[in-house]
């Protein structure tokens, strides 16, 4: 979204570098966790999900590392393109009275530097 | 092309004169919800609707309106919109709720609503 990057934290990364994001999460009942990427005047993607019997699971490119012991989720990309810059939440689904909740982090932006 | 749309894309209306914005998919999917994103908050679930007819509140409904009376469509309404409700807007769609199996939700472009 447009002004929907300020007060995010920015990771500058070099074209062709790999890139980790972090992400803590806040509930320690999440089962089920969600990376999505958003770019600029654009709604956001789903990138990769993971659930929390698993700590790692790998997709094109990216890979999602999850620690349930620290309430820790991270989003690796492999050699970075200027495609790839973009704002990244991650997401955290739990199961809550009413029904799976979905809670959305605060984001981080990517800037790739060619 | 499997899509959620939104309309309008851009709104800028007045304290107290309802509006709706509208939001279809096209991949039959039963789960949709409302999201608004402003900066420092992230994106915060509005409405969601579990299938046609059943609707329930998410996090920050208050002042916000939804209806599900056709599995493609998933209007939101703002009945005396308000200047706290400048926002920009998110309709999402997946087969199943998160957590679920089949969980990939698709996100509209988004609805850039300012109310003066």
């Amino acid at each position: 979204g447009e002004n929907v990057g300020l007060h995010l934290p920015t990771l500058s990364v070099q074209e062709g570098d790999n890139s980790i994001i972090n992400c803590a999460y806040s509930n320690s009942a999440s089962d089920y966790f969600i990376w999505y990427k958003q770019e600029s005047g654009k709604g956001p993607q789903f990138i990769i999900d993971i659930r929390s019997n698993m700590d790692k699971r790998q997709g094109q490119r990216v890979t999602v590392l999850l620690n349930k012991t620290v309430k820790h989720l991270s989003l690796q990309i492999a050699a970075t393109q200027p495609g790839d810059s973009a704002v990244y939440f991650c997401a955290e689904s739990w199961r809550g009275a009413a029904g799976n909740k979905l809670t959305f982090g605060g984001g981080t932006r990517v800037l790739v530097k060619p | 092309e499997a899509q959620v749309t939104q309309n309008p894309r851009y709104l800028i209306t007045v304290t107290g004169k309802k509006l709706t914005v509208t939001c279809s998919q096209n991949m039959n999917h039963e789960y949709m919800s409302w999201y608004r994103q402003d900066p420092g908050l992230g994106l915060r679930q509005i409405y969601y609707s579990m299938n046609v007819e059943v609707t329930d509140k998410g996090d920050v409904p208050e002042g916000y309106k939804v209806s599900r009376k056709e599995k493609r469509n998933f209007p939101l309404i703002l009945e005396s919109p308000s200047p706290n409700q400048t926002s920009l807007y998110f309709c999402a769609s997946s087969l199943s709720p998160p957590g679920l199996s089949s969980y990939e939700q698709y996100f509209g472009p988004g609805t850039r609503l300012t109310v003066t």
